[in-house]
């Protein structure tokens, strides 16, 4: 199937953890996304990469690591988990957004449950 | 001022209504549109995409998109109860690089009344 995979789906840990979401793509796409939804279900970019170059970088705490070995995987390496980053967690991938491609929207990977207690 | 603004509802239709959408922008330089659905507990899916002035119709979806009033809707005719759930609007911006950014409103929340 084609398709954003991301594991794991839930994933519950204690205040100062480091934890890691994997997330990976076969839709051929060469730039992909890590969103964070909160409780409000307000849905906000973190990070973009773009053939395993970080091109998008928003106002995000440097406890937060994106990694991307290949264009076709994204990882998202959390330290010192605090209570306020519990959230829901989401990849994307899309074709490329720049000037001059035209782009049809994302697909969303299901989403990681991240709760920290 | 928000980039994307939406009103979070609940919008009440009843079923076989038309349900009205809406969406305002902040960007005049916004070049491109979305609309996706996220029911309760699922990922955001793309059900349409707009770039020009005027209207896109796909089925029972129409989105309208008013570059001079920076203003998209979408409007879903015949409402069915499995059309409950949220409606995000997302626009495509400039960001640096020559890349670009994708941002979401809040989103509406849509409850179809049997």
């Amino acid at each position: 199937d084609t398709a954003v995979s991301q594991t794991p789906k839930y994933l519950v840990t204690q205040m100062g953890n480091d934890k890691s979401i994997k997330c990976e793509q076969n839709l051929g796409h060469d730039t992909m996304y890590w969103y964070k939804q909160d409780s409000k279900k307000f849905l906000k970019i973190m990070f973009s990469y773009n053939n395993k170059e970080l091109i998008i970088n928003e106002t995000v705490p440097n406890r937060f690591s994106p990694k991307s070995p290949d264009k076709a995987h994204l990882n998202l390496h959390i330290n010192s988990l605090e209570l306020g980053d519990s959230a829901v967690y989401f990849c994307a991938s899309s074709a490329t957004l720049k000037d001059g491609f035209i782009n049809y929207g994302y697909t969303f990977g299901s989403g990681t449950r991240l709760t920290v207690v | 001022q928000k980039e994307v603004e939406q009103n979070s509802g609940p919008l009440s239709v009843p079923e076989g209504a038309i349900a009205s959408l809406n969406c305002t922008y902040s960007d005049r330089g916004s070049q491109s549109f979305f609309w996706y659905r996220q029911y309760s507990g699922k990922s955001p899916e793309l059900i349409m995409f707009i770039y020009s002035n005027g209207d896109k119709e796909d089925g029972r979806f129409t989105a309208q998109l008013n570059k001079a009033s920076q203003y998209v809707s979408l409007l879903i005719r015949d409402s069915q109860p499995s059309d409950s759930a949220t409606y995000l609007c997302a626009v495509r911006n400039r960001y640096s690089g020559g890349y670009q950014k994708v941002t979401f409103g809040i989103g509406t929340k849509l409850q179809v009344i049997p």
